[in-house]
C-alpha cells in the first residue's frame, strides 16, 4: 500500500516566522511531488510542484525533494495570519497516468 | 487558468435517491478524477478517467458510478443514496503526460457539500 505521511498538526508559528511542513512517502518510484493549500471550507489549491532533488523556490514559498530519503518538504517565509490552511503533501502513484495520493494533511496556524 | 466546475455547491437529497453530480472543465484535459473528503480521512479516490468513454475504480467505488460521454464532462453517480455518503465530494482534471511528457497536477473544482438526510 503506498502511502504519504503528514504530521497532522496543528503546527503554530508566530507572523513573521519560517512555517516547515514536512511529508514522508513510501513509493521509491514516484517521480512528482505536489503540495497544496486547502483554506476550510474550500477546495484544495495547487501552490508548488517539484520533480528534481533539490530546493525550488517560488515567492515565499520553498518546496525541497530528497529522493534517497523519501523526503519533501515546505517552507513557508516570512509566515503571514492569511497563510492559516491546511496543507496537503500529494505524489504521483507511479505507473499511474497522473492519480494522486495525498497525505492527510497538516494545519498551519500563523498567529499575529 | 484552468477552470474546473462542479454543478452545485450545496446539495440535499434524501436517502434512497439517484444522484447526478456534474462537473466540467475547459482546458481540455484528458484526465477526470471524482474524490469525497471526510474529516479525519482525507481525499479518498472514487473514480477516475483518463478518457471518454473510460473510466476505472479507484479506492472506494462501491455505492458509485460514473459517466464520461465528452471530454470536458465527468458525471457521478449515487445509484441509491445512503447517509454514509454524506461529504464534500471533489473533481478534479490534469493533462495526460503524454501530451506534455511530464506528469501533471491536478485542478480542483470548488466542491460539492451533498447531504443525505
Amino acid at each position: 500500500q503506498k502511502e504519504v505521511e503528514q504530521n497532522s498538526g496543528p503546527l503554530s508559528v508566530p507572523e513573521g516566522a519560517i512555517a516547515s511542513l514536512n511529508c514522508t512517502y513510501s513509493d521509491r518510484g514516484s517521480q512528482s511531488f505536489f503540495w497544496y493549500r486547502q483554506y476550510s471550507g474550500k477546495s484544495p489549491e495547487l501552490i508548488m510542484f517539484i520533480y528534481s532533488n533539490g530546493d525550488k523556490e517560488d515567492g515565499r514559498f520553498t518546496a525541497q525533494l530528497n529522493k534517497a530519503s523519501q523526503y519533501v518538504s515546505l517552507l513557508i517565509r516570512d509566515s503571514q495570519p492569511s497563510d492559516s490552511a491546511t496543507y496537503l503533501c500529494a505524489v504521483i502513484n507511479g505507473g499511474s497516468q497522473g492519480n494522486l495520493i495525498f497525505g492527510k494533511g497538516t494545519k498551519l496556524s500563523v498567529k499575529p | 487558468d484552468v477552470k474546473v466546475t462542479q454543478s452545485s455547491r450545496y446539495l440535499v437529497k434524501r436517502t434512497g435517491e439517484k444522484v447526478f453530480l456534474e462537473c466540467v472543465q475547459d482546458m481540455d484535459h484528458e484526465n477526470m478524477f471524482w474524490y469525497r473528503q471526510d474529516p479525519g480521512l482525507g481525499l479518498r479516490l472514487i473514480y477516475f478517467s483518463y478518457d471518454v468513454k473510460m473510466k476505472e475504480k479507484g479506492d472506494i467505488p462501491e455505492g458509485y458510478s460514473v459517466s464520461r460521454e465528452k471530454k470536458e464532462r465527468f458525471s457521478l453517480i449515487l445509484e441509491s443514496a445512503s447517509t454514509n455518503q454524506t461529504s464534500m465530494y471533489l473533481c478534479a482534471s490534469s493533462l495526460s503526460p503524454y501530451s506534455t511528457g511530464m506528469l501533471q497536477p491536478q485542478h480542483f473544482g470548488d466542491g460539492t457539500r451533498l447531504s443525505i438526510l
